[in-house]
């Protein structure tokens, strides 16, 4: 009973190195979703998919990219990482029916770009 | 684009009190979630409210739909201290399609110095 699991869990970068985060589900969750967490700022929402090989931006794209080859997984990269990327990401999935059963979330990767 | 007021932004809780937080948006939803956040970890899934009116119980918590469908409430009744960390209210609003969660910024919840 994984659910979502995100990798890594801890992560520092220099300025303008790149990454990727990935999140894999195993609930045959249609839809995925990339958050970022920053204190006082609620969750915002970087970028989602709605299936497979496909992508939306959301309230905060800018400086990330996505990619959803496999149901199972959505990678979130940042090609040049500034220190403004510094946060906590959190990956979550919902099913078809949608989010009226509500997400599931990963226990999230703290990233710090020095 | 939507939002969602949620208040208090922290609060500080002894032992048996009991604890309020709402949320409230100018917009219209057709659903109202309430997660929990422990220190570390990701938002966990408390209470899903889907009725105008609608009062709903998980144990020591209990949450409301407004009437007026734009606001929610949570009530902790006799906190303990694993009550702590952060609480989020989320907004549906779905028509046809697809619609993604609306998140209030949290009630941090800290004990008592």
């Amino acid at each position: 009973n994984a659910g979502v699991t995100q990798t890594p869990k801890f992560r520092v970068l220099k300025t303008g190195q790149s990454m990727t985060l990935l999140c894999a589900q195993d609930m045959n969750h249609e839809y995925m979703y990339w958050y970022r967490q920053d204190p006082g700022m609620g969750l915002r929402l970087i970028h989602y998919s709605v299936g497979e090989g496909t992508t939306a931006k959301g309230e905060v794209p800018d400086g990330y990219n996505v990619s959803r080859l496999k149901k199972q997984n959505f990678l979130l990269g940042l090609e040049s990482a500034a220190p403004s990327q510094t946060s906590v990401y959190f990956c979550a999935s919902s099913s078809r029916q949608g989010a009226i059963y509500g997400y599931t979330f990963g226990s999230g990767t703290r990233l710090t770009v020095v | 684009g939507q939002q969602l007021n949620q208040s208090p932004q922290s609060m500080f809780i002894q032992e048996g009190e009991d604890v309020s937080m709402n949320c409230t948006s100018s917009s219209i939803f057709n659903t109202w979630l309430w997660y929990k956040q422990d220190p570390g970890e990701g938002p966990v899934l408390l209470i899903a409210l889907y009725k105008a009116g609608e009062l709903t119980s998980n144990g020591r918590l209990t949450a409301q739909f407004g009437i007026t469908r734009k606001d929610s409430f949570l009530n902790i009744s006799a906190s303990i201290p694993s009550d702590v960390g952060i609480y989020f209210c989320a907004g549906l609003n779905y028509g046809g399609s697809q619609g993604n969660l609306i998140f209030g910024k949290g009630t941090k919840l800290s004990v008592k110095p």
